[in-house]
């Protein structure tokens, strides 16, 4: 059964860069099948795709935030990244990772991992 | 500002059918590109429960099902259960957005 967990720090200051990682158990992040994404979601508010990135190091970002967000992967240890620069108290989110087909855009998130909430705060 | 808009609560009594809307546009729905599902309960994750418009992944029930047309798609829930309070969301695809993941503004279905 395919799983995976975020991890990172809780809290981050304003104007730093948030870094969390995405580690992918019970399943290959080499796969030629499958996108892996990073969602938000705001306190008491709605979900927000951050970006995906294939296996290969190709990514594709939210516009809203593509001058900021940064995705890696790192296939030989199975996990990837996420870096959201100058971040500030909007920023403040669940953030949760998540996998999607490659075959074509717009397809469904199938697996998620459980969310890590972060808040920036001084 | 999600460019697929949902209704943001509905309610019905155990045993009702219930829908929820998430209305978009030609760049998104109405150009064709599919829509998914998602349930959140509580404090978790959200959960795929319809994708591609009308499919359902393994163990989730038939009570739940999804329509499209035009520029829009629907969720229904028949015979509405306790555990089926949560938020739902629906996801497209929007070519002016360039994005995989365009999520609507969510629905909070309140079981009375």
């Amino acid at each position: 059964q395919l799983q995976l967990q975020e991890s990172g720090p809780g809290l981050v200051k304003p104007s730093a860069t948030l870094s969390l990682t995405c580690t992918v158990s019970g399943g290959s992040i080499g796969s030629t099948s499958y996108y892996w994404g990073w969602i938000r979601q705001p306190p008491g508010k709605g979900l927000e795709w951050v970006g995906s990135i294939y296996y290969s190091g190709s990514a594709y970002y939210n516009p809203s935030l593509k001058s900021r967000v940064t995705i890696s992967v790192h296939t030989s240890r199975n996990l990837f990244s996420l870096r959201l620069s100058s971040v500030t108290a909007a920023d403040t989110a669940v953030y949760y990772c998540a996998r999607h087909e490659a075959t074509a855009a717009g397809k469904p998130f199938d697996y998620w991992g459980q969310g890590t909430l972060v808040t920036v705060s001084s | 500002q999600s460019v697929l808009t949902q209704p943001p609560s509905v309610s019905g009594a155990p045993g009702q059918w219930v829908t929820i809307s998430c209305t978009g546009s030609s760049s998104n729905i109405g150009a064709g590109y599919d829509v998914h599902w998602y349930q959140q309960l509580p404090g978790t994750a959200p959960k795929l429960l319809i994708y591609t418009n009308i499919n359902r992944p393994s163990g989730v029930p038939d009570r739940f099902s999804g329509s499209q047309s035009g520029t829009s798609a629907s969720l229904a829930i028949t015979g509405l259960q306790a555990e089926d309070e949560a938020d739902y969301y629906c996801q497209s695809y929007d070519s002016r957005l360039s994005g995989s993941g365009v999520f609507g503004t969510g629905t909070k279905v309140t079981v009375l």
